[in-house]
């Protein structure tokens, strides 16, 4: 069965630079969540859209900017990046009308040096 | 804002052993509870979701219970095994299709 899935695996950026990450939903799934997990850190809700639209914010930062395009595929946009952007980055995407658990991607790791 | 916490943080138990860990979450705002397990270098897996008051779910040797007036829920693994070993996330969401707030997880390890 298809996942979701996140690009890149890996990704390593100097700080002020810029970085995209990409998440592709399971087919059919019409919302996507974004989170971030920092060392030894809870997974921490950053953003979501449901059909297109954000439909949730969580503690993302003003430099991180993120959309749902029309093929439901996701990126979040991470600019003038810092030491703390350093962290595991996962996708999830989940079909609104069910009470189905969200499946995950992955995960990005993003290192920034 | 949930606050979420999860008990043990860790857990090391033998082959054949039963164990169980404790999800507590605020019950307002509440619309489901979700179970996770996860390995590492991969992602999370959906255990299970529950909605109901007293609901109880069932998969395999992994069972979990809900009560949402008093804002728990319980994982239980009957019989470890060495595969079991992973981190084990529970995350209520306050609406359906809404982000999930993730507890900090119980580690559990598994020793033959």
């Amino acid at each position: 069965a298809a996942g979701v899935i996140q690009s890149p695996r890996h990704l390593i950026k100097e700080k002020r630079e810029t970085a995209t990450l990409k998440c592709y939903p399971i087919p059919r799934h019409d919302t996507v969540y974004w989170y971030q997990q920092g060392p030894g850190q809870d997974p921490q809700f950053l953003i979501s859209f449901y059909e297109k639209m954000q439909s949730d914010k969580g503690s993302i930062p003003d430099r991180f900017s993120a959309q749902q395009f029309s093929d439901y595929h996701s990126e979040l946009n991470m600019s003038s990046l810092e030491l703390g952007d350093s962290a595991l980055y996962f996708c999830a995407s989940s079909l609104k009308a069910t009470v189905y658990g969200y499946t995950f991607g992955s995960g990005t790791r993003l290192t920034v040096v | 804002i949930l606050n979420v916490e999860q008990s043990p943080q860790s857990l090391h138990v033998q082959e054949g052993d039963s164990t169980n860990f404790t999800c507590s979450f605020p019950s307002s705002n509440f619309y489901a509870l979700h179970w996770y397990r996860w390995e590492t270098a991969k992602s999370p897996e959906a255990l299970f979701v529950m909605t109901l008051n007293g609901d109880e779910k069932k998969k395999g040797r992994i069972s979990a219970t809900l009560n949402t007036k008093e804002g728990y829920s319980y994982l239980y693994i009957k019989g470890s095994q060495p595969e079991d070993s992973a981190t084990y996330l529970c995350a209520p969401s306050p609406y359906q299709g809404g982000k999930l707030i993730f507890g900090q997880g119980t580690e559990l390890s598994v020793k033959p």
